[in-house]
Parts: C-alpha cells; sequence; structure tokens
C-alpha cells in the first residue's frame, strides 16, 4: 500500500491562509470518513489536529479546519502564525482495515 | 488525562528482535470498548509509517508490510503493551511511537516516542 500524497512544502506569510491536500484512493480517502490531521514540530510527538475529515479536539484552533472532496482530503490554516510553522501529516483508514499516512508536508511560515 | 510512555533497549543488533513496551497511566487499557492500542514508527527525518492496532481483547490488525515480522500484545494487569519486531535491519532504525487510537481510526494520545539503532 502506497503512502498518501501530500505536497512536500507549503509556505505562508502570517495572516495568510494555506491549504495542505491529502490525495488517496477510492479505498481510502474516497470511501471513509476515517482522515485525521497531525501537527509535528521538530523532536516533538505528533499532536492530533483534525480527525474524521472534518472535527476539531478540544483545545485546538479554530484556525485549523478540514475537508474533503473525492479521494483527497484537505487542510486548512488561516491567520497562519509562526508558531505554526511545523510538519503536517494526514493519516486515513482503507478498505483493508489499515492505516495509512501521507509523506508529510512542511509548512514554513515567512 | 492519559499519559504514554515507551521503554526498551535504544539499540539492536542486525537479525535480532526489537521489543518495546509502552506504559499507560491515567486510564485503563483493558476498560474502554472503543480505543486501540497502536505502534507507529518514524525514520530519521522520514514520515510516520502504521505497525498495528491491537483491541484489548487481543484482536489486531498489521501493517502488511511488517506483519511476518510484527506482534503486538496486551498485557491488562500493568496496564501495557508492548511490540516485537523480528529480523531487524538498519531499515527499521527509527523513533517509535505508542499511541491511543479511536475506533474510527484517528490517534489522540501518543507517547513522546523512543528511538531505536539496529547496528552491530
Amino acid at each position: 500500500q502506497s503512502a498518501l500524497t501530500q505536497p512536500a512544502s507549503v509556505s505562508g506569510s502570517p495572516g495568510q491562509s494555506i491549504t495542505i491536500s491529502c490525495t488517496g484512493t477510492s479505498s481510502d480517502v474516497g470511501d471513509y470518513n476515517y482522515v485525521s490531521w497531525y501537527q509535528q514540530h521538530p523532536g516533538k510527538d505528533p499532536k492530533l489536529l483534525i480527525y474524521e475529515v472534518t472535527n476539531r479536539p478540544s483545545g485546538v484552533s479554530y484556525r485549523f479546519s478540514g475537508s474533503k472532496s473525492g479521494n483527497t482530503a484537505s487542510l486548512i490554516i488561516s491567520g497562519l502564525q509562526a508558531e505554526d510553522e511545523a510538519d503536517y501529516f494526514c493519516s486515513s483508514y482503507t478498505s483493508s482495515n489499515t492505516l495509512l499516512f501521507g509523506g508529510g508536508t512542511k509548512l514554513t511560515v515567512l | 488525562q492519559l499519559q504514554l510512555q515507551e521503554s526498551g533497549p535504544g539499540l539492536v543488533k542486525p537479525s535480532e528482535t526489537l521489543s518495546l513496551t509502552c506504559t499507560v497511566a491515567g486510564g485503563s487499557i483493558s476498560r474502554s470498548s472503543t480505543y486501540y492500542w497502536v505502534w507507529i514508527r518514524q525514520p530519521p527525518g522520514k514520515g510516520l509509517e502504521w505497525i498495528g492496532s491491537m483491541f484489548y481483547s487481543g484482536s489486531a490488525y498489521y501493517n502488511p508490510s511488517l506483519k511476518s515480522r510484527v506482534t503486538i500484545s496486551v498485557d491488562t494487569s500493568n496496564n501495557q503493551f508492548s511490540l516485537r519486531l523480528s529480523s531487524v535491519t538498519a531499515a527499521d532504525t527509527a523513533v517509535y511511537y505508542c499511541a491511543r487510537q479511536y475506533w474510527t481510526w484517528y490517534l489522540d494520545y501518543w507517547g513522546q516516542g523512543t528511538l531505536v539503532t539496529v547496528s552491530s
């Protein structure tokens, strides 16, 4: 099983909005609403940002939101802040009862 | 607040078996019918890879690419779960994380991770 496809890097200026895409297939992202997003700062463990495509855990900023269209899920970060600079990973349940991650996207805040 | 902590050797020789334990504090492994207990790894500078998920009762799902070498087990009496990965090579060098997984396959609590290096 191949990893979900994410852009290697994205960048934006403080205050701007950015979108990170996560493309899978009809056997994972396209067929299930079990897509999650994680933020990982260097040397730290990943932190859950979004679950079940659009849901935000308690304590996660409203600036983070998720969506899905077809086989592609997206993480939207609005009002970029310096502390948002990190790596972001998506994941999806698959029809084979496995969990797939994306390759990760490095966000740079200019 | 749930806390997870990985423990085990930081150095394993090639062809040997990697063994790690995750101790769960602040909640019971066996009292939840909606959570799985999971191992994830991350090679240095690379992305995350799911290793496998186990329910406290023993049912498990494994990454097909690792399935022949992986065993995940749960010790409810000590509130721990463990990972064994056999016949390791340098490609198995990674930070290994344990985590809690909800039945809709998201990981809400993570351990801090432990680096395991495979080298002679």
